[in-house]
């Protein structure tokens, strides 16, 4: 059974830092492309990066480039999302999302599981 | 950006009944990439749909879409009462991936 279980999230204040992981089981971690999607009752859905399964190829929405870094640790099963310089408007809650096939691409992705997300509030 | 667009915001129906959700994009949506996603209260997306007519594993087969270029369609033959909830639409062909605002189903 595929489980993602995303931790990490919290209060940050504006301008701080912020690491979301994502730990995930039950399935071979390092053959998938993996994402990070956050919702927020004012925008809905909004896909934030994605990251192949090797981890050499990444992408971001432009909302975070430059701010944000997905990366990736195959030998422990971990996804990660490092945020820094956070604005109010980050506020949100943030899935780790699996994409559908083995090998797939990270560009063109579709989310097959996606964990139950955990809440970041950037606010003073 | 391909943004998408769905209609109706909500929908009213009772169960049994037939529910088509449709989802437009400002642009082509390249190989028809494009996946639709279920979404109850307090829980994760749970996907249905991928290349517009391909259903995800273990997704019944009441459950279809269809479409190409920048119109396409979910549609819900009977509705059973596990069946109210929001419903989005995903385009993936190019960056950034975008979602619709989504469509609520809900208990008339």
């Amino acid at each position: 059974e595929v489980q993602l279980l995303e931790s990490g999230g919290g209060l940050v204040q504006p301008g701080g830092s912020l690491r979301v992981s994502c730990a995930a089981s039950g399935f071979t971690f390092s053959s998938y492309a993996m994402s990070w999607v956050r919702q927020t009752p004012g925008k809905g859905l909004e896909w934030v990066s994605s990251i192949s399964g090797t981890g050499s190829s990444t992408y971001y929405a432009d909302s975070v480039k430059g701010r944000f870094t997905i990366s990736r640790d195959n030998s422990k099963n971990t996804l990660f999302l490092q945020m820094n310089s956070l604005r109010a408007e980050d506020t949100a809650v943030y899935y780790c999302a699996k994409g559908e096939r083995p090998g797939g691409s990270a560009y063109h992705v579709v989310f097959e599981y996606w964990g139950q997300g955990t809440l970041v509030t950037v606010s003073s | 950006e391909i943004v998408l667009t769905q209609s109706p915001d909500t929908l009213s129906l009772s169960p049994g009944e037939r529910a088509t959700l449709s989802c437009r994009a400002s642009q082509s949506v390249s190989s028809s990439y494009l996946a639709w996603y279920q979404q109850k209260p307090g829980q994760a997306p749970r996907l249905l749909i991928y290349g517009a007519s391909s259903r995800a594993t273990g997704i019944p087969d009441r459950f279809s879409g269809s479409g190409s270029g920048t119109d396409f369609t979910l549609t819900i033959t009977r509705l059973e009462p596990e069946d109210f909830a929001v419903y989005y639409c995903q385009q993936y062909g190019s960056s950034p991936l975008t979602f619709g605002q989504g469509t609520k189903v809900e208990i008339k």
